[in-house]
């Protein structure tokens, strides 16, 4: 079955840094856009970045940009968060995703189908 | 602040239908297409409705999906006590994917 089990959490200080993991398995993960979406402690769903399946495509959260970096290994079946300059407001549960895109006309269907345990982050002094 | 509008919280009674609401724009739900998941406290999400009424392997057919315009609304008939969860809904927006601030649904 399709497993995805991140890891990397933990308490740092503001203005650390930190890289969060996300091991797969049961699934051709060379195959697949995958995501990050993070979850503040009692807040909603905020989707922080994607990375297509060859790392050629890249997208971040104006929240993140220029501080977080996504990236991937085909090769061992894994997907990265390194995330740098870390504030407050970036405490929150990590959750990786496995990203499915269908364009059907003029729309375009985006929905995660698979989602990690998450990895919980927070940033304090 | 979300980009799409759900209400806090809904609730009803066992056996009871509900619905949940999600409000957007027409540069995303009015040209997207809209998915839902289910969340319990402590777990991760969970997808429940994708492409606006399908629904993936497993999920009951008590949970359905609609689109009308730029809203979207998630309908759970036969309620149960394990019902009770956050739903948020999801969509695309401009190269980003966004979501509703959650709904939490009590059944009473």
């Amino acid at each position: 079955q399709v497993l995805l089990v991140e890891s990397g959490g933990t308490l740092v200080r503001p203005g650390g840094s930190l890289r969060l993991s996300c091991a797969t398995a049961g699934f051709t993960f060379s195959d697949y856009y995958m995501t990050w979406i993070r979850q503040a402690p009692g807040k909603g769903l905020e989707w922080v970045s994607y990375i297509s399946s060859s790392g050629d495509f890249i997208y971040y959260a104006d929240s993140v940009k220029g501080r977080f970096t996504i990236s991937r290994d085909n090769a061992i079946n894994s997907l990265f968060l390194r995330m740098n300059s870390l504030r407050a407001e970036d405490t929150a549960v990590y959750y990786c995703a496995r990203r499915i895109v269908t364009i059907r006309g003029v729309g375009k269907a985006v929905y995660f189908d698979y989602w990690g345990q998450g990895t919980p982050v927070t940033v304090a002094s | 602040q979300s980009v799409l509008t759900q209400p806090p919280s809904v609730s009803a009674a066992p056996g009871q239908k509900v619905t949940i609401s999600c409000s957007g724009s027409s540069s995303n739900i009015g040209k997207n297409y809209v998915s839902w998941y289910q969340q319990f406290p402590g777990t991760a999400p969970k997808l429940l409705i994708y492409e606006n009424n399908k629904r993936p392997s497993g999920i009951p057919d008590r949970f359905s999906g609609s689109k009308s315009g730029t809203s979207a609304t998630l309908g759970i008939t036969g309620l149960q006590t394990g019902d009770e969860a956050d739903y948020y809904c999801g969509t695309w927006d401009d190269n980003l994917s966004v979501f509703g601030g959650g709904t939490k649904l009590t059944v009473l």
